[in-house]
């Protein structure tokens, strides 16, 4: 069965810095990698997501990732981060034309 | 951007009594899924729905969870006798066609069921 680790379970950065949330997945096959954003009390909006081709894929507000498949990895970047971008971040991978599954969130916190 | 929409978007309810939440996928969308986020933890599948069936559950969704499309554009979930720990945030949401056709699947914004 598929599963998503995010071994950061919160990260504190300050304003302009680089972000880079990390995800591991693991799957048998070529697995479909999600990131999904969700800010306090709002539903999950979709930042990005891989399912074959160029391994560098850009997403809404800034972000990218990058699928490693020698490592299982799809991390998620940001060069430099807004107040905005506090919230939880969620990777998720899909195997089936049905489900996802997520990784346990990684809170950001960003100080001024 | 269209956009899933549930209702209500937070709901009390006591333990033992039925509760229905109810979401309007995206109008031309074929798939529909049920998620739920307990407080502090991950989001977790439940269901999924195609055809008018339900495609795939997980353990989670026992004989006191279903689902329903009872028109053209409402998906509900109903719980039939709430337990304290069916309080979570439930996502509703839907795709095109299915994931691995490279579609996005969208999510709504979420009800969240207290039970008491």
């Amino acid at each position: 069965a598929q599963s998503v680790t995010q071994p950061d379970i919160h990260i504190t950065v300050s304003e302009g810095a680089s972000l880079e949330l990390r995800c591991n997945y693991s799957y048998g096959a070529t697995p479909y990698l999600f990131w999904y954003v969700q800010s306090p009390g709002q539903g999950l909006q979709l930042l990005l997501k891989y399912f074959s081709g160029d391994t560098l894929v850009q997403g809404i507000k800034g972000f990218e990732a990058e699928f490693k498949r020698s490592q299982s990895s799809f991390n998620l970047r940001k060069p430099s981060v807004h107040w905005s971008d506090a919230a939880e971040y969620f990777c998720a991978v899909g195997s089936n034309d049905y489900k996802l599954s997520f990784g346990a969130g990684t809170t950001v916190t960003v100080r001024a | 951007e269209p956009e899933v929409t549930q209702t209500p978007s937070h709901q009390v309810t006591q333990m033992g009594q039925e509760v229905i939440l109810r979401c309007v996928p995206i109008s031309n969308h074929l798939y529909f899924y049920w998620y739920r986020q307990i407080l502090g933890q991950k989001v977790e599948f439940l269901v999924s729905f195609y055809n008018n069936e339900i495609s795939e559950k997980s353990e989670i969704f026992d004989d006191q969870f279903s689902v329903e499309r009872p028109d053209g554009s409402n998906f509900t979930l109903k719980i039939r006798s709430t337990k304290l720990e069916d309080s979570a945030m439930y996502f509703c949401a839907s795709t095109m066609e299915g994931l691995l056709g490279g579609n996005t699947i969208y999510f709504g914004e979420g009800s969240w069921l207290t039970v008491v």
